[in-house]
């Protein structure tokens, strides 16, 4: 199994400012999402992180918002960007790592950043 | 990927087995169910997974039904510390369809 770690745990950030988390998995995954998970919900996919290339983004979420890099196999970030009150949600980092077989991948997920804006 | 219907809240007592249905009518033949936990403020965490046979392991067992239209995930002695949102989701393995989505889910509480 893979250990994401994941920060900050936590962050309380002004209006208008940005926020970036960032996401470290212990081996080479295949692939790393981020997902959204607001308040008593569940949890949304934002983007598929793609190792030196532009992000996939999922329905709306755009790249200005939620700029994302991954410059190698095992780490990622993501920047929530011009904060407003309805970016307060957890962010997950996760990953997909491979067992001998296609079929026995697993996703996993890092603890979240739970992110609260004033 | 196909969608799923799980009811919103299940209890059980302690102690008592915990069986967590899953609809998945659409199911098409290359894709999977997966079942994944959250406990409160912790991320999702994997439980288990199958195509069509039953699957067990040392946390769970999965029973598929033979037309592969529903599940049932089981608990067998469900503790305080299995209270959660249980997360069923089905995933193709073609191409570039690797990620998950993810449902409502059943907000599972065990009690004593």
């Amino acid at each position: 199994s893979a250990v994401i770690s994941q920060k900050p745990s936590r962050d309380i950030c002004q209006r208008g400012t940005s926020l970036t988390i960032q996401c470290q998995v212990d081996s080479q995954v295949t692939m790393m999402f981020w997902y959204r998970q607001q308040p008593g919900q569940s949890l949304t996919l934002i983007a598929t992180a793609n190792q030196g290339s532009e992000a996939t983004y999922e329905s709306g979420f755009v790249i200005d918002k939620f700029p994302i890099s991954r410059p190698n196999l095992t780490f990622s970030t993501l920047t929530v960007s011009n904060l407003s009150p309805e970016d307060s949600s957890i962010y997950l980092c996760s990953a997909l790592g491979r067992g001998r077989r296609a079929t026995n991948e697993k996703l996993f997920f890092g603890s979240g950043t739970q992110l609260s804006v004033l | 990927d196909a969608k799923t219907t799980q009811p919103p809240s299940m209890d059980c007592a302690e102690g008592r087995a915990a069986n967590l249905p899953c609809n998945h009518s659409t199911i098409s033949g290359n894709e999977y169910v997966y079942w994944y936990r959250q406990i409160h403020s912790q991320g999702p965490q994997y439980i288990i997974h199958g195509l069509k046979n039953n699957e067990t392991n040392e946390m769970a067992s999965l029973i598929i039904t033979e037309d592969r239209k529903s599940s049932t995930l089981i608990l067998p002695h469900a503790t305080l510390r299995d209270t959660a949102v249980y997360y069923c989701i089905v995933r193709s393995y073609t191409g570039t369809a690797s990620k998950l989505t993810f449902g409502t889910g059943t907000r599972l509480q065990v009690t004593l």
